[in-house]
């Protein structure tokens, strides 16, 4: 069974920018979580999608956004790039929801310029 | 609110002795608690679980944890460890009344031949 798959594994923006980062599940889970990891904070719950819909929130700014797809891939996007947006971003999926235990991804690494 | 408290932020060890992480939790639910491990650029992988069938919890490569209500600690443990065994832990919680997981900061283990 193939594991929780993102893309790419590397990124390198600007400020300014925005960014989609992509995150294929498990097949057959339906819950996707996005964290972000950086050295100063740790890990930081951004959201989670379960069915195509937004189920919770972490406390982020509005420029943090994602969807999921009717095969629960989903995405994440990140506009407005600020230097503090370097961070690992990994994506989390499993068969029930946030609060269960999760299979990651190798995630993306975003570094802004 | 729940949270973990990892209390150590490094752990060094030689290879062959015994591996002690400790973490704390608070949690105003009968909680679940998890412990991962990450590899440098790996996402996380799980350890084990502990979601109240037995306090003491066996997880994968030699590792185990102990549940003791009393204390609200949750340590991490392995007999004797390998040098494939340095990364980065993290202990985490889950309450039936929070619908995401909770991290700790993590614990660093480095391991010396």
């Amino acid at each position: 069974k193939a594991g929780v798959t993102q893309t790419p594994r590397y990124l390198i923006k600007t400020r300014g920018q925005q960014v989609t980062l992509s995150c294929s599940p498990i097949s057959g889970h339906r819950s996707v979580s996005w964290y972000q990891q950086t050295p100063g904070q740790g890990l930081q719950f951004l959201f989670e999608y379960f069915s195509e819909t937004q189920r919770n929130k972490g406390n982020f700014p509005g420029r943090f956004s994602g969807r999921q797809f009717s095969n629960s891939r989903s995405e994440m996007n990140v506009s407005t790039l600020e230097l503090g947006d370097s961070a690992l971003y990994l994506c989390a999926s499993s068969s029930t929801g946030a609060d269960q235990p999760q299979h990651f991804g190798d995630g993306t690494r975003l570094s802004i310029l | 609110a729940q949270s973990v408290t990892q209390l150590d932020s490094h752990v060094s060890v030689s290879e062959g002795t015994p591996v002690l992480l400790r973490c704390n939790y608070s949690s105003s639910y009968s909680p679940s608690l998890f412990w991962y491990v990450q590899h440098p650029n790996k996402g996380l992988q799980l350890l084990l679980k502990y979601t109240s069938a037995a306090t003491l919890v066996k997880g994968i490569n030699g590792f185990e944890a102990e549940f003791k209500k009393s204390e609200t600690s949750f340590h991490l443990t392995k007999p004797s460890a390998h040098m494939s065994d340095a990364a980065e832990y993290f202990c985490v919680v889950s309450g039936s009344g929070y619908s995401t997981l909770t991290f700790g900061k993590g614990t660093m283990l480095l391991v010396s031949p």
